[in-house]
């Protein structure tokens, strides 16, 4: 099944520096997901990129999505110690709509 | 937003008992609701896909009979882990997706610890 990759797998940075996460996958998509999972939390949606967008932003957050490459980025710009997470990419492709995870990228950021 | 509520939070049962998850859309209706599975550090397995009104869709390697899934209205699903054993201790965590919007992001439960001792 179709399942998106993330790299890092472990990232560790000072508050204030910025954060890249990447993900690949394997097939094409429907669109590409980022997900936040604080530790023994659910999952809390952050951005969805289509397959025909190529850049997305919401506020710290910045997505990119290249097809070609089938890979995706998570840049949050000025982290925070509360940024503090795992975070997971989750695709879909076909007509299931149904999204698959990768083993996420831990992130700590130290005050 | 779209809240989804998961209960209990935290469950410890001796072995060979059943344990039930419930999974409640608050604000929204979700015809689909989805069962994960997570190990410690690691990604979240989908084990099932739960249809209101159907039966529910098992991923392979997934035991139907020893996970039950019940989505017997458009805001409850409920996952029945029976007959217990320490191997099934984990993460569960489901989510929901509002009715009519496939290709929309899921909301979360806050997931629920199982130990089985």
């Amino acid at each position: 099944s179709q399942q998106g990759e993330e790299d890092p797998q472990a990232l560790s940075i000072q508050e204030g520096e910025n954060a890249t996460m990447n993900c690949s996958y394997k097939t094409s998509i429907n669109n590409l997901q980022w997900y936040r999972q604080n530790s023994g939390r659910g999952l809390v949606h952050l951005i969805l990129i289509r397959s025909n967008e190529r850049e997305k932003h919401s506020g710290r957050l910045r997505v990119t999505l290249d097809t070609s490459k089938k890979s995706s980025s998570l840049l949050i710009t000025a982290s925070r110690a509360a940024d503090t997470a795992s975070y997971f990419c989750a695709t879909d492709a076909g007509g299931s709509y149904i999204p698959t995870f990768g083993r996420g990228t831990s992130l700590i950021v130290h005050p | 937003g779209a809240v989804v509520s998961q209960h209990p939070s935290r469950v410890i049962c001796k072995s060979g008992t059943s344990v039930k998850i419930e999974c409640r859309s608050l604000d929204f209706q979700a015809t689909t609701m989805f069962w994960y599975r997570q190990f410690p550090k690691q990604s979240l397995m989908l084990m099932a896909t739960s249809n209101e009104g159907s039966k529910a869709t098992y991923e392979q390697g997934v035991e139907k009979d020893k996970f039950l899934i019940n989505h017997a209205s458009l805001t409850l699903s409920t996952l029945t882990v029976t007959s217990a054993h320490p191997e099934d201790s984990s993460f569960y965590i489901c989510s929901a997706r509002s009715q009519g919007a496939v290709n929309s992001p899921l909301h979360f439960g806050n997931g629920t610890r199982l130990t089985v001792t």
